[in-house]
């Protein structure tokens, strides 16, 4: 079956501007998480949904957001981007609530401000 | 707090060698563990999770890691090392009361595997 996927795959913005980057989960999974990665800060977590709900936040600034369908599909918006918002952005979807389950990753949309 | 310590962020080794990737963490309750590898340009894929059952975990292209909890250790071996295991290797460890699944990462490592 169709792993994690995220649209689109590679973009490029301008400071101030604002990005939507958009995860179709596995099917049937219905948490999907986001992590940003940077070669600073490394993979740091970013927020977590199960069933339209946000179980979770990490410690990102308020212009980073996010929110999950009916249909368990989520997207993250950045809103004012910064240069240091450059990264790339994880989304990852598992069955269950719970953290034993299984989490997989999809193959990330890479984000370059300049 | 929960926390990962990775070391070596690069590591080299004759391919048919040993790998050891190293990795430690702290957590105030023993935590579910996790390997992932990245290769270049690609998300993450799990290599194996520990989740309190056998200490010694078996995962998937003959990569395995023990959790050692008196040197809360989670080290990552793979008995000899094949051209294609070069890529990055994150450990990761999440808490097991949570329902979040939330993980935090180490810093990654590097394995370099030469002819």
């Amino acid at each position: 079956k169709a792993g994690v996927t995220q649209t689109p795959r590679y973009l490029i913005k301008t400071r101030g501007q604002q990005v939507t980057l958009s995860c179709s989960p596995i099917s049937g999974h219905r948490s999907v998480s986001w992590y940003q990665q940077t070669p600073g800060q490394g993979l740091q977590f970013l927020f977590e949904y199960f069933s339209e709900t946000q179980r979770n936040k990490g410690n990102f600034p308020g212009r980073f957001s996010g929110r999950q369908f009916s249909n368990s599909r989520s997207e993250m918006n950045v809103s004012t981007l910064e240069l240091g918002d450059s990264a790339l952005y994880l989304c990852a979807s598992s069955l269950a609530e719970g953290s034993g389950n299984t989490i997989y990753f999809g193959e990330g949309s890479w984000l370059t401000v300049v | 707090a929960q926390s990962v310590t990775q070391l070596g962020s690069h590591v080299s080794v004759s391919e048919g060698a040993l790998v050891l990737l190293r990795c430690n963490y702290s957590s105030s309750v023993p935590p579910y563990l996790f390997w992932y590898v990245q290769y270049p340009n690609q998300g993450l894929q799990l290599l194996l999770k520990y989740t309190s059952a056998a200490t010694l975990v078996k995962g998937i292209n003959g990569f395995e890691a023990e959790f050692k909890k008196s040197e809360t250790s989670f080290h990552l071996t793979k008995p000899s090392a094949h051209m294609s295991d070069a890529a990055e290797y994150f450990c990761a460890v999440s808490d097991p009361r949570a329902s979040s699944y939330k993980l935090i990462f180490g810093s990654g490592t590097r394995l370099l595997v030469r002819p």
